[in-house]
């Protein structure tokens, strides 16, 4: 199995509401990555996750919050986003850090 | 900090025509990752190299590494209707840091 999976597909929600975004993979990979990509630009390394530990953080607002219960689990938290958080919100995993990257098809998030 | 120029921005080619893009960092890379992303998909792996002028082929593909190890090439031969999409390089050093990308539109 050499899938990424995300869920939800896609998701609007309201600047009040508190929403969760899932990614899964299977293929024993240690490393995890979300990044946010917007319309007609690069993705954006968001976190990294090395052998289930928070090990990159780019700075990003408080709002969004990482999650990994387990090697094979990654989730987002997401409360009190702002509109400009609107965009593709890609998962990825690798055997490790630097290895190649798979990335799931990403979460389309509108935020009203 | 790092910075990943990525030319060029766009490209406008006819079936049969070659295709070049090119990344350019301000720091000496430990190595450097290619990816595709078709409209409206994910990025998907093509390459990665590490050694200071390596050169890689994949079918058409053609991808180099420079000798200082600050820039990186990928060259298409006689694009097809399938290369169509957004080609980006991922600088890997202390940070992952995505160029800014080369969309390839082909003319048929």
């Amino acid at each position: 199995d050499t899938e990424v999976t995300q869920t939800p597909k896609h998701l609007v929600m309201g600047m009040t509401n508190k929403k969760s975004l899932k990614c899964e993979q299977h293929m024993g990979h240690r490393a995890m990555y979300w990044y946010k990509q917007k319309a007609k630009k690069p993705p954006e390394l968001m976190f990294v996750y090395s052998y289930e530990k928070l090990s990159i953080n780019e700075s990003v607002p408080s709002r969004f919050s990482p999650e990994c219960p387990n090697s094979s689990l990654l989730n987002l938290h997401l409360h009190a986003l702002q509109p400009e958080d609107s965009a593709l919100y890609l998962c990825a995993s690798s055997r490790d850090f630097y290895n190649e990257q798979f990335f799931g098809p990403g979460t389309r998030l509108t935020v009203l | 900090g790092q910075q990943v120029m990525q030319i060029p921005q766009y490209q406008h080619v006819q079936e049969g025509e070659d295709f070049t893009t090119y990344c350019n960092s301000s720091t000496t890379l430990s190595n450097i990752q290619w990816y595709k992303q078709r409209p409206g998909g994910h990025p998907v792996f093509l390459i990665q190299l590490v050694k200071s002028g390596e050169v890689k082929k994949q079918k058409r593909l053609t991808f180099q590494f420079g000798e200082a190890k600050k820039n990186s090439s990928l060259h298409i031969t006689a694009t097809q209707t399938t290369d169509v999409g957004t080609y980006f390089c991922l600088f890997g050093n202390e940070k992952l840091t995505f160029g800014t990308g080369t969309r390839l539109t082909i003319i048929p």
